[in-house]
């Protein structure tokens, strides 16, 4: 089945420090990627997405590449702000199901 | 204002009894959606329901069952059954059969004592 991965944690970063997170996946069809946040006691808000090949999503400054080739979609951030300190989660859609990554708790200190 | 609402925030329980956490949305979503979430263990999906009077099972729906008589409404019960209830629940709505995203509730929490 539809399976996503991506790279444990914990991460601590210095404010303004660049952030990379891997993701890959192994899909039968052709699924859409995203990237989503989760702050302390909340709900998981949408952060990026990508639903084909070479799309790039972007929002806040993070960017992630959907890329066929290596069935990844890496998140990166150039420049993190304490306020970036979250669980990111990597997921696909095919169909009606969307799978998720383990997760990647992101700690930025001033 | 649109949204997806879930209650209680937070829910306390004895074990062995059964315990029903509320999802109510006005985003006119097709579909809906229950994961459960555990430290270190990403999201696993319960249940989901493509439409009103319907729902599949998910990856762990073992010990839990839902309803959807309504379109705005997808209630989880934890059942007796269910070996280690303690998570975040998290109910989700889309649009669709299609590579929409989620849109994802703030959680309960439950703690079984």
């Amino acid at each position: 089945g539809d399976s996503v991965t991506q790279m444990e944690g914990p991460v601590t970063l210095s404010e303004e420090a660049f952030l990379t997170i891997n993701c890959t996946y192994t899909a039968t069809g052709y699924p859409s990627l995203f990237w989503y946040v989760q702050y302390p006691g909340e709900g998981l808000q949408l952060l990026l997405k990508a639903t084909k090949a070479d799309d790039k999503g972007s929002n806040k400054g993070f960017e992630a590449t959907y890329r066929k080739e290596t069935t990844s979609f890496h998140l990166e951030k150039g420049s993190v702000q304490v306020s970036d300190s979250a669980v990111y989660f990597c997921a696909l859609r095919d169909d009606y199901k969307l799978s998720f990554g383990a997760g990647t708790t992101v700690t930025v200190r001033a | 204002d649109g949204g997806i609402t879930q209650s209680p925030k937070y829910l306390f329980r004895k074990e062995g009894q059964n315990v029903t956490l509320s999802c109510e949305q006005n985003l006119n979503h097709d579909a809906m959606y229950w994961y459960r979430q555990d430290p270190g263990q990403g999201l696993r999906l319960i249940y989901y329901s493509q439409i009103v009077n319907d729902f599949q099972k998910g990856d762990i729906a073992e010990g839990y069952s839902v309803s959807r008589e309504k379109k705005e409404s997808f209630p989880l019960t934890v059942t007796s059954a269910q070996k280690n209830p303690t998570a975040f629940y998290l109910c989700a709505t889309a649009t669709g059969p299609s590579t929409g995203e989620l849109f994802f509730g703030e959680g309960s929490r439950l703690t079984v004592l």
